[in-house]
């Protein structure tokens, strides 16, 4: 799964500022995800993308934002309104949303907050 | 929406023993079931996966079942090794246009230990 790179791999913040995680894909996937994982939880899915200029909201968008602006990226902004932004923050993509493919995950980036 | 349970949250077997972990879901339009395996602060990656149109598939020591009547679907690890302690998530998915959109829901998660 090489396609897909995160960034930072660690990420610190402080109160009241936002940051942003980068996600890029060169496996021409049109769909993209943001995950959060904490421990001993499954995956959330936070955001959602099936097409350029368009995403959706998934189970915990609140405190988060995104962006899609090119097919091959989909950044993650915590903004401040996330009051517990420690977390595992997984970015997948696939082939297309709703076809029974697998998603391909990135190498996570670790928040915390300093 | 679509609910996914997995069960046993921990699991611990001798080197050599079989594993099993078993998952449930709430949507009958479910058609597609991938399992992940997850090492330590590494990414998720797909071992095998089950479409509903079979009701099992096998990739060596790894196999899946998957009952659509009952809906629920289970992993099996023959003659583990110590290299498949990880955490092992299931997930199910719903096709375009059903309440889910496609989206893959995730169950909780097993963490697998295997003794030398």
């Amino acid at each position: 799964d090489g396609g897909i790179t995160q960034s930072p791999k660690y990420l610190f913040r402080k109160e009241g500022q936002n940051v942003t995680l980068s996600c890029e894909q060169n496996l021409n996937h049109d769909a993209m995800y943001w995950y959060r994982q904490d421990p001993g939880q499954g995956l959330r899915l936070i955001y959602y993308s099936q097409i350029v200029n368009d995403f959706q909201k998934g189970d915990i968008a609140e405190g988060y934002s995104v962006s899609r602006e090119k097919k091959e990226s989909f950044p993650l902004t915590v903004t401040s309104a996330q009051k517990n932004p420690t977390a595992f923050y997984l970015c997948a993509s696939s082939p297309a949303q709703g076809q029974d493919q697998p998603q391909h995950f990135g190498d996570g980036t670790r928040l915390s907050i300093l | 929406g679509e609910n996914v349970e997995q069960h046993p949250s921990t699991l611990s077997v001798q080197e050599g023993d079989s594993a099993v972990i078993k998952c449930t879901y709430s949507d009958s339009a479910s058609n597609y079931f991938p399992w992940y395996k997850q090492e330590l602060g590494k990414r998720p990656q797909l071992i095998i996966d089950i479409r509903s149109n079979v009701g099992e598939k096998k990739d060596q020591r790894i196999a899946v079942t998957l009952n659509k009547t009952a809906k629920h679907f289970s992993l099996h690890i023959t003659e583990t090794q110590p290299e498949d302690s990880a955490v092992y998530f299931c997930a199910a998915s719903s096709p375009a246009g059903s309440s889910n959109t496609g989206k893959l829901i995730f169950g909780q998660g097993t963490t697998l230990q295997v003794k030398p």
